[in-house]
């Protein structure tokens, strides 16, 4: 199984700021997603993580907001920027592991105030 | 685009009692269906998977789901249930023409409470 740890696990940041998410993998994965759960709700894809390219936007999310690195196979960020409270969600990253089986991080717990 | 419907937002249910949490999609090409639980402030825990071969697919924790292509349904199932199994459940497919199973589409969620 694939072991995917994200960073932070938690935050409260201020209105206008911007924060950094980090989705380390224990093992190389050609793609990595990102996901947004806003409270109460389900989940979302926001994009697809490509390593050497650039990231694929689902609609309604664009790269301004939302800019995504993926320097090498194991490791992927995302970015918030220009953070307003309708930001505040869980953001998971995930993957595909052997045999087709999606695997999930923990979550990064966001409240914007 | 294919979507997947999760017709109860919630189940409550008495602990021991089975339980069913339905699950519909709607995709005209070959599918990957997930279940995955998300107990109270954690993230998401993969219940079980059906991928291909038989359509009775067992899971952890004692879950089961049946993949009914002709209903494009993909109910979980549970015999008895435990006060532990409150949580919320999830219902996810991934359409194979997109070119990767890994791209996965929610349901809202179906919030499972056992109480005694």
């Amino acid at each position: 199984s694939a072991v995917i740890s994200q960073k932070p696990s938690r935050d409260i940041c201020q209105r206008g700021t911007s924060l950094t998410i980090q989705c380390q993998v224990d093992s190389q994965v050609t793609m990595m997603f990102w996901y947004r759960q806003q409270p109460g709700q389900s989940l979302t894809l926001i994009a697809t993580a490509n390593q050497g390219s650039e990231a694929t936007y689902e609609s309604g999310f664009v790269i301004d907001k939302f800019p995504i690195s993926r320097p090498n196979l194991t490791f992927s960020t995302l970015t918030v920027s220009n953070m307003s409270p309708e930001d505040s969600s869980i953001y998971l990253c995930s993957v595909e592991g052997v045999s087709g089986t999606i695997y999930f991080g923990e979550g990064s717990w966001l409240t914007v105030v | 685009a294919q979507s997947v419907t999760q017709l109860d937002s919630q189940v409550p249910v008495f602990e021991e009692a089975p339980v069913e949490l339905r699950c519909n999609y709607s995709s005209s090409v070959s599918v990957y269906l997930f279940w995955y639980v998300q107990y109270p402030n954690q993230g998401l825990q993969l219940l079980l998977k059906y991928l291909s071969g038989s359509t009775l697919v067992k899971g952890i924790n004692g879950f089961e789901a049946e993949f009914n292509k002709s209903q494009t349904s993909f109910h979980l199932r549970k015999p008895s249930v435990h006060i532990s199994d409150t949580a919320e459940y999830f219902c996810a497919v991934s359409d194979l023409s997109t070119g990767t199973a890994s791209k996965l589409t929610f349901g809202t969620g179906t919030r499972l409470q056992v109480t005694l």
